[in-house]
């Protein structure tokens, strides 16, 4: 079975400040990792994904990700952040190979201070 | 394109009522999710479909049906709603080669009193 770990529940952090989401999976096989963001009263998209070459993703808004498999980790980073990205954000991960389940986190809210 | 889009976006039942939720989208996907959200505890999927006439059942199936009778749709129901099937609901969809890439619909805010 597969599993994500956000280790933070609310990141506050001030305008133009750089910011990291920390993002931890256990999984016995090859995995693919996510990050999907949710704004306000919608749906969640999806901000990037590593499926596979370079551990470093890069996404849309500004956001990347960096898969490490020896710290089984795909932490989410921004240089500097704006009021805009104030939403709440969610790792995933799915085993390779056909249809296999997407497995949430429990999502990351980031408050961004002006 | 509209996307996944869902109908209704808000709903209040009383214990016992019975409701269908209506998920619907215009990308030719094969795969359709059902999931609900809850603080604290991320999204959990209730039932996904792999393609039309066929469903399977998630991690919280418990308290819901669902039917995909063209492939476009993907129907949630709630036979006898309980307090604790209060939550948003998502709908999502996605190609059959990349199911991980999901859209999702906006919610539908349920509240059982």
């Amino acid at each position: 079975a597969q599993s994500v770990t956000q280790l933070d529940s609310q990141v506050p952090v001030f305008e133009e400040a750089p910011v990291e989401l920390r993002c931890n999976y256990s999984s016995s096989v090859s995995v693919y990792l996510f990050w999907y963001v949710q704004y306000p009263n919608q749906g969640l998209q999806l901000l990037l994904k590593y499926l596979s070459g370079s551990t470093l993703v890069k996404g849309i808004n500004g956001f990347e990700a960096e898969f490490n498999k020896s710290q089984t980790s795909f932490h989410l980073r921004k240089p500097s952040v704006h009021i805009s990205d104030t939403a709440e954000y969610f790792c995933a991960v799915s085993r390779t190979g056909g249809y296999q389940k997407v497995t949430f986190g429990i999502g990351t809210k980031l408050q961004v201070i002006p | 394109n509209a996307g996944v889009t869902q109908t209704p976006k808000f709903r209040v039942l009383k214990t016992g009522q019975s409701m269908t939720l209506l998920c619907a989208q215009d990308m030719n996907h094969e795969y359709m999710y059902w999931y609900r959200q809850d603080p604290g505890m991320g999204l959990r999927l209730i039932h996904y479909s792999v393609g039309e006439g066929t469903t399977a059942k998630g991690e919280v199936p418990d308290g819901y049906n669902v039917s995909r009778l063209k492939k476009q749709n993907f129907l949630l129901g709630l036979e006898s709603a309980a307090p604790s099937q209060t939550s948003v609901y998502f709908c999502a969809s996605s190609y059959s080669d990349r199911s991980y890439e999901q859209y999702f619909g906006p919610g539908t805010r349920l509240t059982v009193t």
